[in-house]
């Protein structure tokens, strides 16, 4: 069965850095996107980024952009969101999604999730 | 501010049907597919429909999914008391995803 497990969240200072890990195993992982989304405290679903299949591509959004960096390692089925510059707004539970494509794209498999905590 | 807008709450009985909408433009839900997500407490997030309409295996048919121009609707009927949590419609804009702002549907 397909499992996604997140690693690496915790609490750190605001203008730190932090790295985000994922686990992915029970599908091909080279065969899909893969996608970063955010939760806030008391707010809604954000999506932050993805990467296709192979890498080559990225999208990040505008929230995010410049100061966190998506990677993937398919040879250890793995997923990554380093984080920089952090600030008390990027305190969130981090999702890693497994993206699929049918007619469109939609978000078939989550993880639990792991929590960020931005604070001095 | 999501792009995408959606009711903040809905709420009804058991064993009624409720509707979620989810609004958005020409360049996202208008010309896209839109999928949906139930967010339970304490639990990942769930894909509920995708492609408009489809449900994935596992989802009974209690819930569906319609759209029409630049909206798109959630139903479930049969209402229970575990249906209660935070449904999320999405949808794509050039190559950047999209949620709405997230709706809480409370069953009395």
């Amino acid at each position: 069965q397909v499992q996604l497990v997140e690693s690496g969240g915790g609490l750190v200072q605001p203008g730190g850095s932090l790295r985000l890990s994922c686990a992915a195993s029970g599908f091909t992982f080279i065969d899909y996107y893969m996608t970063w989304i955010r939760q806030a405290p008391g707010k809604g679903l954000e999506w932050i980024s993805y990467i296709t299949s192979s890498g080559t591509t990225i999208f990040y959004a505008d929230s995010v952009k410049g100061r966190f960096t998506i990677s993937r390692d398919n040879s250890k089925n793995s997923l990554f969101l380093e984080m920089d510059s952090l600030s008390a707004e990027d305190t969130a539970v981090y999702y890693c999604v497994r993206e699929t494509y049918s007619d469109g794209y939609s978000f078939d498999y989550w993880g639990q999730g792991t929590l960020v905590t931005v604070s001095s | 501010q999501s792009v995408l807008t959606q009711p903040p709450s809905v709420s009804a009985t058991p064993g009624q049907k409720v509707a979620i909408s989810c609004s958005g433009g020409s360049s996202n839900i208008g010309n896209n597919y839109v999928s949906w997500y139930q967010h339970l407490p304490g639990t990942a997030p769930k894909l509920l429909i995708y492609d408009n309409n489809k449900r994935p295996s596992g989802i009974p048919d209690r819930f569906s999914g319609s759209k029409s121009g630049t909206s798109a609707t959630l139903a479930i009927t049969g209402l229970q008391t575990g249906d209660e949590g935070d449904y999320y419609c999405g949808t794509w804009d050039s190559s950047l995803r999209l949620f709405g702002g997230g709706t809480k549907l409370t069953v009395l």
